[in-house]
């Protein structure tokens, strides 16, 4: 069964909007965290935010904001005011205690920011 | 920040020959590193977890006489891809993770090309 569900293989956003892209999981684990992250065509994987289970408040790194609802299973990225240099593949991942620290990631989505 | 280096970034090589990848956390302990593969277009894929001077926990389906890894040290972690075939080809990420923060921290990745 799938752990992180990316169901936006690619999204389109105008340059200056913002843009939220969806990520859902599924574990039984109460003890999990959740990642975010980026990676441009050099390939290198970039982190973005991260979200624990029993954080109380969002997660917010500069445009970066985490919509955490436990009760729904979802870990939504929003970026605001949207940059050409955020075009790139994202990631949606978690990591359950219980795993040993290993982090599973979603499929991916493919943001394209237009001018 | 936490750096992590991987080396080499690209390899090209004949069918049958063994491949090393080095990774490299440069600023901090690693007490954990993980090796991921991905295909072109796809998520990463978990291969194994290694911890310093331990055998390293492969994933369901990965062979581990064939990936060999190696945890030598805090700092130091090697994937040795023996009797490479062209399927092996493909981009090979490392992360590190230090024993106080919850985020891996990612290698620039290696692209294997097996001729």
């Amino acid at each position: 069964a799938q752990k992180i569900t990316q169901t936006q293989p690619g999204m389109f956003v105008q340059e200056k909007e913002a843009v939220t892209l969806d990520c859902t999981y599924d574990t039984s684990d109460p003890s999990y965290g959740l990642f975010w992250y980026k990676q441009p065509s050099s390939g290198e994987m970039i982190f973005l935010i991260y979200q624990g289970s029993y954080d109380q408040q969002n997660a917010t790194e500069g445009r970066y904001s985490l919509n955490f609802q436990k009760a729904r299973k979802s870990a939504n990225l929003v970026i605001s005011a949207s940059q050409l240099g955020d075009s790139a593949m994202y990631f949606c991942a978690m990591r359950e205690r219980a795993g040993g620290f290993k982090t599973i990631f979603g499929a991916g989505t493919r943001l394209f920011v237009k001018a | 920040g936490a750096v992590v280096s991987q080396h080499p970034s690209w390899v090209i090589c004949k069918s049958g020959t063994s491949v090393k990848i080095e990774c490299r956390s440069l600023d901090f302990q690693a007490t954990t590193m993980f090796w991921y593969r991905q295909f072109p277009k796809q998520s990463l894929m978990l291969m194994a977890t290694s911890n310093e001077g331990s055998k390293a926990t492969y994933e369901q389906g990965v062979e581990k006489d064939k990936f060999l890894i190696n945890h030598a040290s805090l700092t130091l972690s090697t994937l040795t891809v023996t009797s490479a075939h062209p399927e092996d080809s493909s981009f090979y990420i490392c992360s590190a993770r230090r024993l106080t923060e919850e985020t891996q921290y990612f290698g620039p990745g290696t692209r294997l090309l097996v001729l």
